[in-house]
């Protein structure tokens, strides 16, 4: 089946500087990725998600890129603000790979620094 | 559209009592995902249902835990003779159209953290 791994698990930046989340996922076959924002003891939100035939997207402040070659895809934050600190999941889909075919990472826990 | 309803929001039991979840989806979605989320993990699949019929329950447990998801009502995560492994936060999401096959965008709802004394 597919792994997803998630780096780093706590990120700790300055507010105004950028904030990259990678993930690397096994499967060549993911064809889907989103990215999930979870704020503290509540649901988890989709902020951004990319098909396998984009290399990058962008919204806002946020982006993400997709190196199918290398089976890996970040989240970027620019000009980051206190309301960006939470955890951050990203997720990868496999054709035929279950019912919801959703491999999330772990996590990464973005804390924004006054 | 008040978005996905899960209730409650915070389950206690005991050891050996049992547990149940109410998921209520979207309007208009009768597609349903149940997921585990464990502390400092990520989500969890456990079991995706449309109405009356359980399409795949590969992540569940084998014993303890069952869904159901009927023709009226909200869809059900059920588990007897909780143990304190079962505390987590649990999540239900919804989508129009079957997720995998389109890759639906997923809607979750609040959750319910199931804490076992």
């Amino acid at each position: 089946g597919e792994n997803v791994e998630q780096h780093p698990s706590t990120l700790s930046v300055q507010e105004g500087d950028s904030a990259v989340i990678k993930c690397t996922y096994s499967d060549s076959a993911s064809n889907y990725f989103p990215w999930y924002k979870q704020e503290l003891g509540k649901r988890p939100q989709l902020i951004i998600d990319i098909r396998s035939n984009v290399g990058e997207k962008k919204d806002q402040r946020i982006a993400v890129t997709l190196n199918k070659t290398a089976k890996h895809f970040s989240l970027h934050i620019t000009e980051t603000q206190p309301e960006d600190s939470a955890v951050y999941f990203c997720a990868a889909t496999i054709p035929g790979g279950g019912a919801d075919g959703l491999t999330f990472g772990k996590g990464t826990h973005l804390i924004i620094q006054p | 559209n008040a978005g996905v309803m899960q209730n409650p929001r915070h389950l206690v039991r005991r050891r050996g009592q049992e547990a149940r979840l109410r998921c209520s989806p979207m309007k208009g979605h009768s597609h349903v995902y149940w997921y585990r989320q464990l502390p400092e993990e990520g989500l969890k699949f456990m079991v995706y249902l449309q109405k009356e019929n359980i399409i795949d329950e590969s992540g569940m447990p084998k014993e303890r835990f069952s869904a159901e998801f009927p023709k009226e009502g909200p869809s059900i995560l059920r588990i007897q003779q909780v143990v304190r492994g079962d505390s987590a936060a649990y999540f239900c999401a919804s989508s129009p159209r079957p997720r995998q096959a389109t890759n639906e965008k997923l809607f979750f709802g609040s959750g319910t953290q199931l804490s076992v004394l």
